[in-house]
C-alpha cells in the first residue's frame, strides 16, 4: 500500500463550483503536509502548507485530520485556470528527509 | 528572485550511455533534493543534501545513480550505463534549511533512454 494515496480522478467540475478532494496517509509519524499544483509537463508548484489543523489562502482551504489520517483541499469559486493535477505530499522527518507524494488528482474545470 | 534551475531540460541517451544532470538551487537554500517522476506518478524521492553533505540517499534505485554537491550549491545527478527504465523526469528541489521548510522545484530534466 502506498504511503500517500489520492483519487486520480479526473474530477470534471463546472466553472464557479466548489470542489474538494482528499489525500490519505499511512505513516502516523508524518509531521507536515503540502499541496502542490502541477500543470502538464511542468514542475510541481507549492500551493499550500499544512502544519496544524488547516490553512486557508483565498479560494483554497486545506484541512488536516490526524485522527483519520487525511488532508483535504477545498477550492471555492473554481476557475478555468484551476485545471491541473493536485499533488499531496507528506513529510515524516526522523531521517526520512524527502517528501512522500501521492500520484495526484486530475482536476478539469469546464466552462 | 531566481528560482531553481536545471539543465539540460531534455536529454536523449542511448542505452548504456552515462548522463549528468545539473541543478542550481535557490541562492541561500541549504537543503537540496532530487526526485524522479515517471509518467502519471507523483515524484519519488531519490536523495538529499544539506550543504555539501549527502545525508540521505535511500531513494537512489541502484548503484548506477550517483549525486554530488561538492561546494554546497550546484548539484549533479549522474546516471551510469542508462537503461530504458531510467526514462523519467528528474526534478530538483531546494528548501531554506534542514528544519523542514517548503520545497521549491525546478523545471526538471526529461530523460529519454532509447
Amino acid at each position: 500500500r502506498k504511503e500517500v494515496e489520492q483519487d486520480p480522478g479526473p474530477f470534471n467540475v463546472p466553472e464557479g463550483a466548489t470542489v474538494a478532494f482528499n489525500c490519505t496517509y499511512s505513516n502516523s509519524a508524518s509531521q507536515s503536509f503540502f499541496w502542490y499544483r502541477q500543470d502538464c509537463r511542468k514542475e510541481p508548484k507549492l500551493l499550500m502548507s499544512v502544519y496544524s489543523s488547516g490553512n486557508e489562502d483565498g479560494r483554497f482551504t486545506a484541512q488536516l485530520n490526524r485522527a483519520s489520517q487525511y488532508i483535504s483541499l477545498l477550492i471555492r469559486d473554481s476557475k478555468l485556470s484551476d485545471s491541473a493535477t493536485y499533488l499531496c505530499a507528506a513529510y515524516s522527518g526522523g531521517g526520512a528527509d524527502g517528501l512522500t507524494f501521492g500520484k495526484g488528482t486530475h482536476l478539469i474545470i469546464q466552462p | 528572485g531566481a528560482g531553481v534551475s536545471q539543465s539540460p531540460r531534455y536529454k536523449v541517451a542511448k542505452r548504456g550511455q552515462d548522463v549528468a544532470l545539473r541543478c542550481d538551487p535557490i541562492s541561500g537554500h541549504v537543503s537540496l533534493f532530487w526526485y524522479q517522476q515517471a509518467l502519471g506518478q507523483g515524484p519519488e524521492f531519490l536523495t538529499y543534501f544539506q550543504n555539501e553533505a549527502q545525508l540521505d540517499k535511500s531513494g537512489l534505485p541502484s548503484d548506477r545513480f550517483f549525486a554530488e554537491r561538492p561546494e554546497g550549491s550546484v548539484s549533479t545527478l549522474k546516471i551510469q550505463r542508462t537503461q530504458q527504465e531510467d526514462s523519467a523526469v528528474y526534478l530538483c528541489a531546494s528548501s531554506l534549511a534542514r528544519e523542514f521548510y517548503e520545497q521549491y522545484f525546478g523545471p526538471g530534466t526529461r530523460l529519454t533512454v532509447t
